[in-house]
């Protein structure tokens, strides 16, 4: 089955305990990327990466890395969580960058 | 600055009561207008894309439309289960969702 997945699916952390959020798609899809889901914000745009070893910032790139080692692998690094980055967190992946994404389930963080 | 607009934020309907979400952009360089819908606690799932003007797609009781300027969602005789949010969506290089618009269906 052609999916995107996400682990874990809900955290909860404290400040300063750095984290890592996976992403695994198995649709050989070169585009991948992240995004932050917040009430009254809608979904913005962390991280993307068009290809392997290729990343880029996006809208709010702020307090998070990411890194494209493989293909199917795009995991989030939080290296030193606060409070503001409590959000619900989507991983998509797309055949290209003017394709349609496929998003993740969604990962539920909260930073006390 | 490329910008999405959604309107209205959110929108009750009884249940066949059609009508129409709205998609402003400004965008140098359109190169597709991507509709999703998401329920809550889920990730987007994509129904559309559109990529000229005059486009049209339908898919069951939704119909996607894109002028020069916009993006309408037309929703025919919905149900309770087209409650949901639908968002849309521009990639230049960095994807650009509106905030979308929460649509309520009541039976």
């Amino acid at each position: 089955e052609a999916q995107v997945t996400q682990n874990p699916r809900y955290l909860i952390t404290v400040t300063g305990k750095k984290l890592t959020v996976t992403c695994s798609q198995n649709m050989n899809h070169e585009y991948m990327s992240w995004y932050r889901q917040d009430p009254g914000l809608g979904l913005r745009q962390i991280y993307y990466s068009m290809n392997v070893e290729v990343t880029d910032k996006g809208d709010v790139p702020e307090g998070y890395k990411v890194s494209r080692k493989e293909k199917r692998n795009f995991p989030l690094i939080l290296e030193s969580p606060s409070p503001n980055q409590t959000s619900l967190y989507f991983c998509a992946s797309s055949w290209r960058e003017e394709g349609e994404q496929f998003f993740g389930p969604g990962t539920r963080l909260t930073v006390l | 600055e490329d910008q999405v607009t959604q309107s209205p934020e959110a929108l009750r309907l009884q249940e066949g009561e059609s009508s129409s979400l709205n998609c402003s952009y400004t965008v140098s360089g359109l190169r597709g207008l991507f509709w999703y819908r998401q329920d809550p606690g889920k990730g987007p799932e994509f129904l559309f894309t559109l990529y000229s003007a005059g486009e049209e797609k339908e898919k069951e009781r939704l119909k996607a439309t894109l002028t020069k300027k916009e993006s309408f969602l037309h929703i025919t005789a919905p149900k309770p289960e087209d409650s949901a949010t639908y968002l849309c969506a521009v990639p230049p290089f960095e994807v650009i969702f509106g905030k979308g618009t929460r649509l309520h269906i009541l039976p």
